[in-house]
């Protein structure tokens, strides 16, 4: 199993700044994952996180929207960046160990854009 | 969308009731997993059943799947006040690099004490 520590927990911002979610996970992983989950709706995958490189998005997302960082194995970063009402939303950190097994999830950064 | 299909999208029942949920989905798959989420927060994995399974059991919880209609229930038995809570399925694809989940929509439950 994994323990992961993501923080803010919730933050309310104004439209047109930035904010940086950091993923903390206690054990070093092989996947890390980004998802998003707009109010009242299931989750949507932002990105894989990859190590030491850039992270690949899945359709519908972008790096300058996203930059999303991993310097190590046990960290991650999500800038939602220029934001909008619209990205008021639920962002999940995901990490999952071997192949076919379980993910565990951070408890989530709920955002407010005002 | 690639998003598997649940139902019912909201249950309500009386405590010490079953309930029961389905979740359809598309592609082949290496295995389902359920997860439950408590009022908007982390996703709590539940249990995962592989594409060679076709039940599985955990405490209250069973899980069967049926790859041949991509098709999966999960019955909880016993319910109580504290199962309340929105639960998801998710699909790890064939072929699929590890890691990347699709999520159905989710079956909001509520159980009355």
């Amino acid at each position: 199993s994994a323990v992961i520590s993501q923080k803010p927990s919730r933050d309310i911002c104004q439209r047109g700044t930035s904010l940086t979610i950091q993923c903390q996970v206690d054990s070093q992983v092989t996947m890390m994952f980004w998802y998003r989950q707009q109010p009242g709706q299931s989750l949507t995958l932002i990105a894989t996180a990859n190590q030491g490189s850039e992270a690949t998005y899945e359709s519908g997302f972008v790096i300058d929207k996203f930059p999303i960082s991993r310097p190590n194995l046990t960290f991650s970063t999500l800038t939602v960046s220029n934001m909008s009402p619209e990205d008021s939303s639920i962002y999940l950190c995901s990490v999952t160990g071997e192949w076919d097994t379980e993910a565990f999830f951070g408890q989530g950064t709920r955002l407010t854009v005002v | 969308s690639q998003q598997g299909e649940e139902d019912p999208q909201a249950l309500s029942i009386q405590e010490g009731e079953n309930a029961t949920m389905n979740c359809s989905y598309k592609t082949s798959i290496n295995n389902l997993q359920w997860y439950r989420q408590n009022s908007g927060r982390g996703l709590v994995h539940l249990i995962l059943i592989r594409s060679n399974e076709r039940e599985k059991h955990s405490g209250r919880l069973r899980v069967t799947l049926d790859t041949s209609k991509k098709s999966s229930s999960l019955l909880i038995t016993a319910s109580r006040a504290a199962d309340t809570a929105s639960y998801f399925c998710a699909t790890d694809p064939l072929y699929n690099q590890g890691g990347k989940l699709i999520f159905g929509q989710g079956t909001e439950l509520s159980v009355k004490p």
